[in-house]
């Protein structure tokens, strides 16, 4: 079975631009969260998605958006890039409804804002 | 928000040795889960302890749930240079249907 597939592994942008990070599940699962890592604050949760509703939300503005697609696979986009998005953005699959299961982690994306 | 935090924050060891890892949580919980993530890579699932659990055991690992203290231990016995990584427990956030919060970690190097 395939693991969590991110893509891409790396990204260069700079401030003001828009990015998108994709997300492939593992098959048959249904829940996508995502997660942004920072050395300062860790692991912040960003957003979970359950057969294309979104099923929670972390404290990130606005500028932050994900959806997911009937196939499970999930995208996330922040516009208006700032300095401070800089990160490894992380994606997660589980097959549980509850929300209480492990999670299967993707590589990552790599964001670096200049 | 922060839900659990581990203790130490960095830990060195020797190779052979046991590395101890603390997590200290706030609220009840249903669960909790050890994760190991190797530099700049994604998350790797170790082990679940539910809340009616003391005590699991997987390999050289081995966990402990106190939910009168609200904290849990992981314990890595006869470590090796390859358990070198970074440590984090989760939580769910509240009851019910809930993300998982994680702490900032513990960073163990194990010296060969």
């Amino acid at each position: 079975k395939a693991g969590v597939t991110q893509t891409p592994r790396y990204l260069i942008k700079t401030r003001g631009q828009q990015v998108t990070l994709s997300c492939s599940p593992i098959s048959g699962h249904r829940s996508v969260s995502w997660y942004q890592q920072t050395p300062g604050q860790g692991l912040q949760f960003l957003f979970e998605y359950f057969s294309e509703t979104q099923r929670n939300k972390g404290n990130f503005p606005g500028r932050f958006s994900g959806r997911q697609f009937s196939n499970s696979r999930s995208e996330m986009n922040v516009s208006t890039l700032e300095l401070g998005d800089s990160a490894l953005y992380l994606c997660a699959s589980s097959s549980d409804r509850s929300g209480n299961e492990k999670l299967f982690f993707g590589s990552g994306t790599q964001l670096s804002v200049l | 928000s922060q839900q659990g935090e581990e203790d130490p924050q960095a830990l060195s060891i020797q190779e052979g040795e046991n590395a101890t890892m603390n997590c200290s949580y706030k609220t009840s919980i249903n669960n909790l889960q050890w994760y190991r993530q190797n530099s700049g890579r994604g998350l790797v699932h170790l082990i679940l302890i539910r809340s009616n659990e003391r005590e699991k055991h997987s390999g050289r690992l081995r966990v402990t749930l106190d939910t009168s203290k609200k904290s849990s231990s992981l314990l890595i016995t006869a470590s090796r240079a390859a358990d070198t990584a970074s440590y984090f427990c989760a939580t769910p956030r509240s009851s019910g249907n809930t993300p998982l919060v994680f702490g900032k970690g513990t960073r163990l190097s194990v010296i060969a």
